[in-house]
């Protein structure tokens, strides 16, 4: 099976603007995870979602986004972009995302650059 | 609130000896562990997991003890490589209502000496 994908792998944008990421998970899979990642904060929870719907969410602002099409696909945005937002934004596949069973695979990541 | 907390940030050991890692965690209702590798570039790589009905779980040179009492748990690599050289977390997926959401702890550095 083919893993889990992300594109773009990298970003460059300027504060105030808005950028979309796009994850593909494993073939079959249902739940999608969005993370952050930083030196500072380490990795942190966004969001997640199953068909289609967010079912948990992260302590991050409104700016930050997402949504899930019918095929698993999912996205994330982030809008009025900040310096602080430069990260590695990684994406976790599972068959259901339920606690105490699944196990969550991750893609390669996207690298964001915030100038 | 939640947290999930490594020992030592970096560990140093000689090619070919046994690495512990190991991981506390804060949540009693946590039934599901999971340990990640990451190089530098990637993702995390799922190495190994451990429910909390079981105290060992071993893999291929991996195997990852986990003591509910005092809320800690440990990775142990055997006969290390250098190919190990990377940065590992442990990951808590909490109770069965928490979906989705993974608690990572800051990571343990291993540095593999040739």
């Amino acid at each position: 099976k083919a893993g889990v994908t992300q594109t773009p792998r990298y970003l460059i944008k300027t504060r105030g603007q808005q950028v979309t990421l796009s994850c593909s998970p494993i073939s079959g899979h249902r739940s999608v995870s969005w993370y952050q990642q930083t030196p500072g904060q380490g990795l942190q929870f966004l969001f997640e979602y199953f068909s289609e719907t967010q079912r948990n969410k992260g302590n991050f602002p409104g700016r930050f986004s997402g949504r899930q099409f019918s095929n698993s696909r999912s996205e994330m945005n982030v809008s009025t972009l900040e310096l602080g937002d430069s990260a590695l934004y990684l994406c976790a596949s599972s068959p259901s995302g339920m606690g105490g069973t699944d196990t969550q695979y991750f893609g390669p990541g996207t690298r964001l650059t915030v100038l | 609130g939640e947290s999930v907390g490594l020992h030592l940030p970096t560990l140093s050991v000689q090619e070919g000896d046994n690495s512990i890692i190991n991981c506390a965690y804060s949540n009693s209702a946590s039934d599901y562990f999971i340990w990640y590798k990451q190089e530098s570039g990637k993702g995390p790589q799922f190495i190994i997991d451990i429910r909390s009905n079981m105290d060992k779980r071993q893999g291929k040179r991996v195997t990852v003890l986990l003591n509910k009492t005092v809320k800690h748990l440990s990775l142990q690599i055997a006969a290390t490589q250098p190919g190990d050289s990377a940065v590992y977390f442990c990951a808590d997926l909490g109770g069965s209502s928490n979906t989705g959401k993974l608690i990572f702890g800051q990571g343990t550095t291993l540095q593999v000496k040739p």
